[in-house]
């Protein structure tokens, strides 16, 4: 049982390059969310999922994308990376109101 | 919308010296509250929770009491550890719109 992963770990990112972040959960949850952290701030949330084939936006979703193709899997794209998204993404899955979370991936666009 | 205030530190304190970490909220109705933990270089773990007024959620010696008429939770420990040297957060909500974060408080812990 892996919970959840995040894929790829690290990324840098030239301004205008665009790159899809990937997360799994294996524990058959509904709710999927993804969340951008940076310092002082706390964490944010970017887009969220209550189920296959749906999506919504959270408090930041501008410049980002986000699909559901599969309950298990949950993408977060970014078309044109600008240099404010540069963060720590993380991913969660939710059962009974507790948070699962990823490890993490830190993007950094130069 | 929900919103989360709590002291952002560093709180620096010494081995087996009594914590706490302040947090207050605004939500409407009956929200869930959360404190999590982020050790270095790793996601979030919950922490503990409680879902309604005057529960109070515990967990690893840390505890926290959900108190409605001043829109707290505290959260608190009688004795810490060099190993709680973390990032903790406060959060509302849960279900299907998400948490709402607290800017997050590090704790150092020093021998």
């Amino acid at each position: 049982n892996a919970g959840v992963t995040q894929t790829p770990k690290f990324r840098v990112l030239k301004t205008g390059q665009s790159m899809t972040l990937l997360c799994a959960q294996d524990m058959n949850h509904e709710y999927m969310y993804w969340y951008r952290q940076d310092p002082g701030m706390g964490l944010r949330l970017i887009h969220y999922s209550v189920g296959e084939g749906t999506t919504a936006k959270g408090e930041v979703p501008d410049g980002y994308n986000v699909s559901r193709l599969k309950k298990q899997n949950f993408l977060l794209g970014l078309e044109s990376a600008a240099p404010s998204q540069t963060s720590v993404y993380f991913c969660a899955s939710e059962l009974g109101y507790e948070q699962y979370f990823g490890p993490g991936t830190r993007l950094t666009v130069t | 919308g929900d919103s989360v205030t709590q002291m952002e530190g560093p709180v620096t304190l010494s081995e087996e010296a009594f914590l706490t970490i302040n947090c207050t909220y605004t939500a409407t109705g009956y929200p869930s509250l959360f404190w999590y933990v982020q050790y270095p270089g790793e996601g979030l773990q919950l922490l503990l929770k409680a879902t309604k007024a005057d529960d109070k959620g515990s967990n690893k010696g840390f505890e926290a009491t959900y108190r409605k008429e001043t829109t707290s939770f505290h959260l608190e420990k009688g004795s810490v550890q060099v190993s709680d040297s973390a990032v903790y957060f406060c959060a509302t909500g849960g279900g299907a719109d998400g948490l709402t974060f607290g800017k997050g408080t590090h704790l150092i812990i020093q021998p």
